[in-house]
């Protein structure tokens, strides 16, 4: 099936590092989301992007799309513990498919005390 | 409180059992959909529904059927076809558009 590519696919850490995963795609997407899942538990929506060289912030949690709308990223500064779980990327109308949610392959964030 | 519903948590199948799978939403959205996950991969897609009484294929649906008779239930039917259910399932829903989707908290499923 489809998919978005994600790296890292796993990074550990140490607390207190930054962290981030990258969203690819070899076609133009219209939007981004980004997904936390924490280990054992369900996928959280976190932020939509849609506007070329978008940023947005959550404390701290940095995400950019990018210019030509075909990768996004998540930054994470000073990692904590709460950070840890798996981080997805995911695009609606990837390759046409205007109907679904296209998920990336997801980067696993370890942080370590 | 709005949200998703999936039941049961934890499920055993027997080998050649049919077992469904129910996800009940009240947040009122059109859109629902069902994902598998194997450990430590990503979500793929299996069945989802734009509205009652219509849905589609996804990307991994052999083995597989669902039903949609009603706005706030979309069940999944895990048949003895899917020779290797063994994964986690989880059941989404959105409204119309380009919106989030929000998450059961999934139901794990084991050959016994």
């Amino acid at each position: 099936g489809q998919q978005v590519m994600q790296i890292p696919q796993y990074q550990h850490v140490q607390e207190g590092e930054d962290f981030t995963t990258y969203c690819n795609s070899s076609t133009t997407l219209s939007n981004i989301q980004w997904y936390k899942q924490r280990p054992g538990g369900h996928p959280v929506f976190l932020i939509q992007l849609v506007k070329s060289g978008e940023v947005k912030k959550q404390k701290r949690l940095t995400f950019q799309f990018g210019e030509a709308k075909k990768n996004s990223s998540l930054h994470i500064t000073a990692t904590q513990t709460t950070d840890v779980g798996t981080y997805f990327c995911a695009a609606w109308g990837y390759g046409g498919a205007t109907n679904k949610l296209i998920f990336g392959t997801g980067t696993l964030l370890a942080v370590q005390p | 409180d709005g949200g998703i519903t999936q039941s049961p948590k934890y499920l055993f199948r027997k080998e050649g059992q049919n077992v469904t799978l129910s996800c009940e939403q009240n947040l009122n959205h059109d859109a629902m959909y069902w994902y598998r996950q194997d450990p430590g991969q990503g979500l793929r897609l299996i069945y989802y529904s734009q509205i009652v009484n219509d849905f589609q294929k996804g990307d991994i649906a052999e083995g597989y059927s669902v039903s949609r008779e009603k706005k706030e239930s979309f069940p999944l039917t895990v048949t003895s076809a899917q020779k290797n259910p063994t994964a986690f399932y989880l059941c989404a829903s959105s409204g119309q558009g380009v919106q989030p989707q929000h998450f059961g908290d999934g139901t794990r499923l084991s050959i016994l």
